[in-house]
């Protein structure tokens, strides 16, 4: 595709419902990252992924939160037993490989939960 | 990871140039300076990135401090359409692999 496509745009979940976010990277990018911006806040950092592996987690808020990358390609951001805090925009980027010269972002999954 | 500090809010006028300024007093020799701006609801967007020299493209310039604890994020003629949030951003090829986003700064373009 020609950019980083996100699925879905939206999503209304029920508190305690689990929630799955989709990324699609730009083919051939090695390195995919997933943020969250809570309103009028700014990017706050989840996870980062080389390959199929997540050398830096660190973003990641509590245990309920969990990500995978396969095939080198798409990921998954996961969200168990979800809380009115996690209400929010979820951002993924990927860059060519782990230098970042310019990383493309998607237009975001925007997470309600009620 | 090394900060940067810039002004919360500016404002300029459409066609005239905007000079967005990022202080980074403590970047290292090996931090890139980057730049992303977000549009109202939308992801960000890569704008700029250098590491000592001043840095031109289709969207904007860079300049960079001769001792690289500031830079200014230059957009030569500005259009409704800049009206953002910039984020000015050290990035260490040696270091966490990812983009640091502060608060940028919110840029508001009159007509």
């Amino acid at each position: 595709g020609a950019g980083v496509s996100q699925s879905p745009s939206n999503k209304v979940t029920e508190k305690g419902k689990d929630v799955e976010l989709r990324c699609d990277p730009i083919s051939g990018h090695t390195a995919l990252y997933w943020y969250r911006q809570s309103l009028g806040q700014g990017l706050e950092f989840l996870i980062y992924f080389q390959g199929n592996s997540a050398p830096d987690k660190s973003g990641l808020p509590s245990d309920r939160f969990s990500a995978e990358r396969t095939g080198g390609s798409v990921s998954t951001l996961t969200i168990q037993r979800t809380q009115q805090e996690d209400s929010a925009v979820y951002l993924c980027a990927s860059s060519l490989d782990r230098i970042i010269t310019e990383a493309f972002f998607g237009q975001g999954t925007r997470l309600t939960v009620v | 990871d090394a900060k940067t500090t810039q002004p919360n809010s500016m404002e300029s006028n459409e066609e005239e140039p905007v000079h967005l300024p990022c202080n980074h007093s403590t970047i290292s020799g090996t931090d890139y300076i980057h730049w992303y701006r977000q549009l109202p609801s939308q992801g960000p967007e890569y704008v700029i990135h250098g590491l000592t020299s001043n840095v031109n493209n289709r969207m904007a310039s860079l300049a960079i401090a001769e001792d690289r604890k500031s830079s200014t994020l230059i957009l030569h003629r500005a259009t409704l359409r800049d009206a953002a949030v910039y984020y000015c951003i050290l990035f260490n090829s040696q270091g966490a692999q990812k983009l640091v986003f502060g608060q940028g700064t919110r840029l508001t373009i009159n007509p």
